[in-house]
């Protein structure tokens, strides 16, 4: 079973300044990685796929990176509405199995 | 414009089971995945399993195994996740997805339902 490690478990930004967001694979998953935004009360929403493409809609604020087993997800000057909590989730395994990592808050400095 | 549009909220008492359902409203269904997912009040996301609606191949989480069954109506286009043996732990928010973004047979989550929340309690 894969194992997704986040870190950190809460990051503390001011809104205009970047964060980077790690994710970890206790085994490969290739480029087969994405990131989800969950704010309170919502569900959750696709930002990036394959590692590194941005789903529609998406600001090109927002930037994945990484391949194996180390990805991050870089916000560059955060805005207000980005302040959530952040999952990374792999989707390499065939039967399919999903692993989420336990998410990362980005909040309010 | 593809959505998910989850049924509405269950109370349930243990022991008993829930059925939730997900239509699909303005794209295709039976080609792509739907996956389901759970969220514990104030925790993360917790994978339950999933079905391609074409083939009707299911493939569960082994936490879920043999207590979850999720099935499709290509039809009416929707999907659905029943779980039994309720206890008070399975409380959450229980999301569908469907995964259309795939590339080399991997396929990612796309879009989201808007989450239907079941409480168990006696």
């Amino acid at each position: 079973e894969i194992v997704l490690t986040q870190s950190p478990a809460t990051l503390s930004v001011s809104p205009g300044e970047s964060a980077t967001l790690s994710c970890r694979a206790s085994q490969s998953v290739n480029t087969n990685l994405a990131w989800h935004q969950q704010k309170p009360g919502q569900a959750p929403r696709l930002l990036i796929y394959a590692a590194s493409t941005r789903a529609t809609g998406v600001p090109a604020r927002f930037s994945g990176n990484g391949s194996g087993t180390e990805f991050t997800l870089t916000i560059s000057s955060l805005q207000s509405e980005d302040f959530a909590v952040y999952y990374c989730q792999e989707y390499n395994n065939w039967p399919p199995t999903r692993t989420f990592g336990q998410g990362t808050k980005v909040e309010l400095k | 414009q593809v959505q998910l549009v989850q049924s509405g909220a269950e109370v349930e008492k243990p022991g008993s089971s829930v059925k939730v359902s997900c239509k699909a409203t303005g794209g295709t269904f039976s080609y792509y995945a739907v996956t389901w997912v759970r969220q514990a009040p104030g925790q993360g996301l917790e994978w339950m399993g999933g079905i391609i609606p074409i083939f009707g191949t299911t493939y569960y989480a082994q936490n879920f195994q043999g207590r979850v069954t999720i099935t499709a109506n290509e039809s009416t286009s929707t999907a659905y996740m029943e779980l039994n043996s309720l206890r008070s732990d399975d409380t959450a928010l229980y999301f569908c997805a469907r995964e259309s973004y795939c590339t080399a047979g991997r396929c990612s989550i796309d879009i989201w339902g808007q989450g239907t929340r079941v409480i168990v309690s006696s």
